[in-house]
């Protein structure tokens, strides 16, 4: 049973454009959410996250934003650089200790 | 300040066997958590340790096991290993266990074959 959903595996685009990579989650406890950016052979690095109790929060080109009632999160990167490729991780957290992490998104920006 | 480092960065074992991974975390940090990454499951929670004590787990069978040093440092046990369990092994360390302060290991990528 996967509580957090990525349903795209990957997405392509152009270098300026924006990217928007989506997440669904099913656990209606959770209250945190976290995006992690993974290159290969290294491990996770964060990214940005959102409380439950907003519907955006930005950090630069990043921006996360939270529908709750929809049960969706989605991150944007404005505009997309090459050194964005990775595979992005979605997370969410109900108690404060554990992440529920989804499959993961790879993004290819081509320049 | 060094990172969150892992050993061994490769393994390769036979099923049946056990294998110990290890994680040492950055210093000052007294939380380590594990991850299971395999392909279209994303990451998945196995359990954190918090001042040598196991104070979160996921839902893994008890082959699964690991423990925390009083310097921090983690290992992560596999007994009987099947192919299932082929998969990168992630730790990642923060100070007290805080979710946006976890910083992550590099990873052990193990085969079983």
């Amino acid at each position: 049973d996967q509580q957090v959903k990525q349903n795209s595996p990957s997405l392509s685009v152009q270098e300026g454009r924006i990217s928007i990579l989506n997440c669904d989650y099913t656990n209606s406890m959770f209250d945190y959410f976290l995006w992690y950016k993974k290159y290969p052979a290294e491990g996770p690095t964060f990214l940005i996250s959102i409380s439950s109790i907003k519907d955006k929060n930005e950090d630069g080109r990043f921006t996360v934003f939270l529908n709750k009632s929809a049960k969706h999160l989605s991150l944007h990167i404005v505009p997309s650089q090459p050194g964005d490729s990775a595979v992005y991780f979605c997370a969410a957290s109900g108690d404060g200790n554990k992440l529920v992490f989804g499959a993961g998104t790879i993004l290819r920006v081509k320049s | 300040k060094a990172g969150v480092t892992q050993t061994p960065r490769y393994l390769i074992k036979t099923r049946g066997q056990q294998v110990t991974l290890s994680c040492s975390p950055i210093s000052g940090h007294r939380s380590v958590s594990w991850y299971q990454q395999t392909p279209g499951q994303g990451l998945q929670f196995l359990f954190e340790y918090f001042s040598e004590t196991q104070r979160n787990k996921g839902n893994f069978p008890g082959r699964f096991s690991g423990r925390q040093f009083s310097n921090s440092r983690s290992e992560m046990n596999v007994s009987t290993l099947e192919l299932g369990d082929s998969a990168l092994y992630l730790c990642a360390s923060s100070i007290s266990g805080g979710l946006y302060e976890q910083y992550f290991g590099p990873g052990t990528r193990l085969t079983v074959t």
